[in-house]
C-alpha cells in the first residue's frame, strides 16, 4: 500500500483564484512528479523534483508551480486559476537505488489524485 | 517519438469471461513496461511490471506478457469480476535518463457486467 496522500481530493473553485494542490508522501522518496489527466486520455508530466529544493518542468507546459522544501512535501499552486486548468491532477513518487555503480529509478507510487473544476 | 499505443480503447465484457488488452510501443532505449489499474476518481496502482529479458508475468487472474522484438505487450484478464471494471494503462519506462521517465498510453476503459 502506497503512503501518498493528496489533499483536496475535489476542488471547484471560480477563475481568478489561487489554489494550492497538497500532496505528501511518507515513504521517504527522492523523487516526486505531479502529472495532469484528463478523462480518456494519458498522463502528462508537468513537473518534477529530484530532491529538496530541485524543480524541473515537465513534458507538458503548465501555468503551475511546484516547490519541494521538505522531502515528503511537494505542492502544486496556481495562481490564477482559469477553466482550462480544469482536469485531474494525479501526485507520484519514487526512489532512487543503487545496483552496484548504478543508480536507477524504482517504480512510481502515485496518489489518489484531485480533481479540479474551475468555473 | 516515444509512444504507447493501446487497444481496444473501451471494452465490454460479461462477469466471468476472459479478455485480453493490447499495447504498442516506440520507447527506446527500452528498460521496462507495466501495466497499471486506475479505477475511477483515483490514481493508477501497478499490477504487473516485466523487464527486456522477462516475456509473461502473472499477478492473480492478471498475465502479462512482453514481446521485446515486435514490441508488444498483452495483459490477459481472467475469470472477470466486477471490481475489474477499470482504466488499464500501459506504462513504458526507457532507459535513457536518470529520472527513468514514462510513456503512457491513454488506457483501455474495461466495463464487466453482471
Amino acid at each position: 500500500e502506497a503512503d501518498i496522500y493528496q489533499t483536496p481530493r475535489y476542488l471547484v473553485i471560480g477563475t481568478g483564484k489561487k489554489i494550492t494542490l497538497e500532496c505528501s508522501q511518507t515513504m521517504g522518496h527522492d523523487k516526486m512528479y505531479w502529472y495532469q489527466q484528463d478523462p480518456g486520455m494519458e498522463l502528462h508530466l508537468i513537473h518534477y523534483s529530484y530532491g529538496v529544493n530541485s524543480t524541473e518542468k515537465g513534458d507538458l507546459s503548465s501555468e503551475s508551480t511546484v516547490s519541494r522544501i521538505r522531502t515528503e512535501h511537494f505542492p502544486l499552486t496556481l495562481e490564477s486559476a482559469r477553466p482550462s486548468h480544469t482536469s485531474q491532477y494525479l501526485c507520484a513518487s519514487s526512489e532512487s537505488i543503487r545496483l552496484g555503480t548504478l543508480k536507477m529509478t524504482n517504480e512510481q507510487f502515485f496518489g489518489p489524485g484531485t480533481r479540479l473544476t474551475v468555473l | 517519438k516515444n509512444q504507447v499505443e493501446q487497444s481496444p480503447q473501451s471494452l465490454i465484457i460479461l462477469e466471468g469471461k476472459n479478455c485480453t488488452l493490447q499495447c504498442n510501443y516506440t520507447v527506446s532505449p527500452f528498460s521496462n513496461l507495466r501495466w497499471y489499474k486506475q479505477d475511477t476518481g483515483r490514481g493508477p496502482v501497478s499490477l504487473t511490471i516485466m523487464t527486456f529479458s522477462e516475456n509473461t508475468k502473472s499477478n492473480g487472474r492478471y498475465t502479462a506478457t512482453l514481446d521485446a522484438d515486435t514490441k508488444q505487450s498483452s495483459l490477459h484478464i481472467t475469470a472477470s469480476q466486477l471490481s475489474d471494471s477499470a482504466s488499464y494503462i500501459c506504462v513504458v519506462s526507457d532507459r535513457g535518463s536518470t529520472l527513468g521517465r514514462l510513456y503512457f498510453g491513454r488506457g483501455t476503459q474495461l466495463t464487466v457486467w453482471p
